[in-house]
């Protein structure tokens, strides 16, 4: 079973831009939740979709944004990007969210984002 | 709320030593734990996980973790060091129950390096 693919792998924006990165989880899974890694702050929860509805929040600013789509993949968008966005961007699938028995996430590669 | 604390942003062992990274956490209701591992480049990967059950906790390559409530820790061990080891490792709490949609609170990570 193939596993989880983000696109592209690597990206380089001004500040100013935007940017949108996608995320196709693994076959059947139905919810994706989408991560920031940066050597300062690490690893931090953006959100999470399930069934195209976002079910969840982090702390982050409303320049951060994403969507889901019928066949579960995601993608996540960053609009007027500051040099602080420059990133890891993960994402991770899994069967479901919430409730038991604990279903495990499963990560990307990840999206390389450099804000110049 | 959730927090985990990861003693020690680097350790450094021989070949063959025992790895110990230390984990400690903060949850206002009965956690779950995971420890993970991300090699350069790459995502993270899910080491083991606790949820319920045996405390003693039996990971992939050879890891172990122990659930220990009165202490609020999960620490990580192997017991014999291989150079593949070298890695970044991330431990992470959610609430238990999958109350918490997909999100996972992570440590700031143990980056171990395996002396020849």
């Amino acid at each position: 079973k193939a596993g989880v693919t983000q696109t592209p792998r690597y990206l380089i924006k001004t500040r100013g831009q935007q940017v949108t990165l996608s995320c196709s989880p693994i076959s059947g899974h139905r919810s994706v939740s989408w991560y920031q890694q940066t050597p300062g702050q690490g690893l931090q929860f953006l959100f999470e979709y399930f069934s195209e509805t976002q079910r969840n929040k982090g702390n982050f600013p409303g320049r951060f944004s994403g969507r889901q789509f019928s066949n579960s993949r995601s993608e996540m968008n960053v609009s007027t990007l500051e040099l602080g966005d420059s990133a890891l961007y993960l994402c991770a699938s899994s069967l479901t969210s919430g409730g038991a028995p604990y279903n495990e996430q499963f990560f990307g590669p990840g999206t390389r984002l450099t804000v110049l | 709320a959730q927090s985990v604390t990861q003693l020690g942003s680097h350790v450094s062992v021989s070949e063959g030593a025992l790895v110990l990274l230390r984990c400690n956490y903060s949850s206002s209701v009965p956690p779950y734990l995971f420890w993970y591992v991300q090699y350069p480049n790459q995502g993270l990967q899910l080491l083991l996980k606790y949820t319920t059950g045996a405390t003693l906790v039996k990971g992939i390559n050879g890891f172990e973790a122990e659930f220990k409530k009165s202490e609020t820790s999960f620490h990580l061990t192997k017991p014999s060091a291989h150079m593949s080891d070298a890695a970044e490792y991330f431990c992470a709490v959610t609430p238990g129950g999958g109350t918490s949609y997909g999100k996972l609170t992570f440590g700031q990570g143990t980056i171990l390096t395996v002396h020849p």
